[in-house]
């Protein structure tokens, strides 16, 4: 069974840099066409893709984040992690890490999905 | 830039039949999928590629895909399907979600 787990401060000050970290159990990260991914969803509104990385390393970012995204993995743990630099209150949200499948046929779909961490930018 | 729309809110008794919309331009061209989400819960795959229900979601969740627009059906609607509904689609490498259905049992 695949799991994944967040990890990281729950509060951020702004103009800082949010960092979490994805621990996946259950299967290897580098093994594989999935595309390990963090979405985030605002208290009270919907979800937004903020990137991913697949193949051992390959990223992608949300446009409107690009600037501000890197998504990389530790292979030796398992784990996948997210930066958010220059954050504003408009950052503050739960943050999943979770698996997507099936994205380069165009069917792209999330299979697992993290519990969610909440991250409050505030000083 | 991609955008998919769905009514903010669709109400139905128990038992009977609730649709959800997930709309644009040429969806039918796409595949999509539909989470459910209950308060404080992380999102369920209740359908993926347009109409495919993974293992462990009850035969009454049904989707469909055609034209501009996408349904999620759920038939015999029960209390415990009380939730947010999310459509999402693939467009330009990167994944689009709806605005999020609140579907009402009462």
């Amino acid at each position: 069974q695949v799991q994944l787990q967040e990890s990281g401060p729950g509060l951020v000050k702004p103009s800082q840099t949010l960092s979490l970290t994805c621990t996946v159990s259950g299967v290897s990260i580098t093994i594989g066409d999935d595309f390990w991914s963090w979405i985030r969803q605002p208290p009270g509104k919907g979800l937004e893709w903020i990137g991913y990385i697949y193949s051992s390393g390959r990223t992608y970012y949300n446009p409107s984040l690009k600037s501000r995204v890197s998504i990389s993995v530790d292979a030796s743990k398992n784990q996948f992690s997210l930066n958010l630099s220059s954050v504003s209150v408009a950052d503050t949200a739960v943050y999943f890490c979770v698996r997507a499948r099936e994205c380069r046929g165009g069917s792209c779909f999330v299979d697992f999905w993290g519990r969610g961490t909440l991250v409050t930018v505030s000083s | 830039s991609y955008e998919l729309t769905q009514p903010p809110s669709v109400s139905v008794s128990p038992g009977q039949t609730a649709s959800i919309t997930c709309s644009t331009d040429k969806l039918g061209d796409k595949y999509v999928c539909w989470y459910q989400q209950r308060p404080g819960q992380s999102p369920l795959l209740v359908i993926y590629q347009d109409s495919k229900r993974p293992s462990g979601i009850p035969d009454r969740f049904s989707g469909s895909n055609s034209g501009n627009t996408a349904t999620l059906t759920i038939t015999g609607t029960q209390t415990i399907d009380e939730a947010d509904y999310y459509c999402q689609a693939w467009d330009n490498s990167l994944g689009v979600f709806g605005g999020g259905t609140k579907l009402t049992v009462l």
